[in-house]
């Protein structure tokens, strides 16, 4: 069974703290997202990964950086988390073109 | 950043309607649409992918077609089931492996 692990389900976190999202996947896809998905504002783009150590900004990569040392592992980074990060953060591969894409069940970040 | 849209944004219906839901995206630089059940608490899910004009694909009582010339594609499901009580996303495929999400249908299905 295929598979994309989001290291944490749950996180709570103070503002100014650094946060570490990772995501894993066994299919040895090339291409892996970050997404983050508001209410009303569907799934926007944070940064995406063609390949190891490439990275490329997505709509809202403000505040975010991340990190692709391996092709399995795509790493979300928010070096000083604010208010309005709290999200559900959604991690996804693709194989190419035209093929479909499998998630992971999503972090749900809250920054006090 | 590209529009893609879906509607109607929510839908209660009764168990054994059949409904259906619009996903309208931009006819140029198309590449492939795609089709996401996304159940609470649960992973998106691949339904389907669809690349050609006229393309309709169908799985059990769920079935899309695909209008590129004029951008939309439909989502029908026949006799709606409790079980189908979900999220769903269409997700338009340009060059570049670029993805661009609508925000989504919510369907509820009412016992």
């Amino acid at each position: 069974d295929v598979k994309v692990t989001q290291s944490s389900r749950y996180l709570v976190k103070r503002t100014g703290e650094k946060v570490f999202l990772e995501c894993v996947q066994d299919m040895d896809h090339e291409n892996m997202f970050w997404y983050r998905q508001d209410p009303g504002l569907g799934l926007r783009l944070i940064y995406f990964s063609y390949d190891v150590k490439m990275k490329e900004k997505g709509d809202i990569p403000e505040g975010y950086s991340v990190s692709r040392e391996k092709k399995e592992r795509f790493s979300l980074i928010l070096e000083s988390a604010s208010t309005n990060q709290t999200s559900m953060y959604l991690c996804a591969s693709f194989g190419g073109l035209a093929a479909p894409g499998f998630f992971g069940e999503g972090s749900r970040l809250t920054v006090l | 950043i590209l529009n893609v849209e879906q509607s109607p944004q929510s839908l209660h219906v009764q168990e054994g309607d059949s409904t259906n839901f619009t996903c309208s995206f931009p006819s140029s630089n198309f590449y492939a649409l795609h089709w996401y059940r996304w159940e609470t608490a649960k992973s998106p899910e691949a339904l389907f992918v669809m690349t050609l004009n006229g393309d309709e694909k169908k799985k059990g009582r769920i079935s899309a077609t695909l209008n590129t010339k004029e951008g939309y594609s439909y989502l029908y499901i026949k006799g709606s089931q409790p079980e189908d009580s979900a999220t769903y996303l269409c997700a338009f495929e340009g060059p570049g492996n670029q993805f661009y999400f609508g925000t989504g249908t919510s369907l509820t299905v009412i016992p």
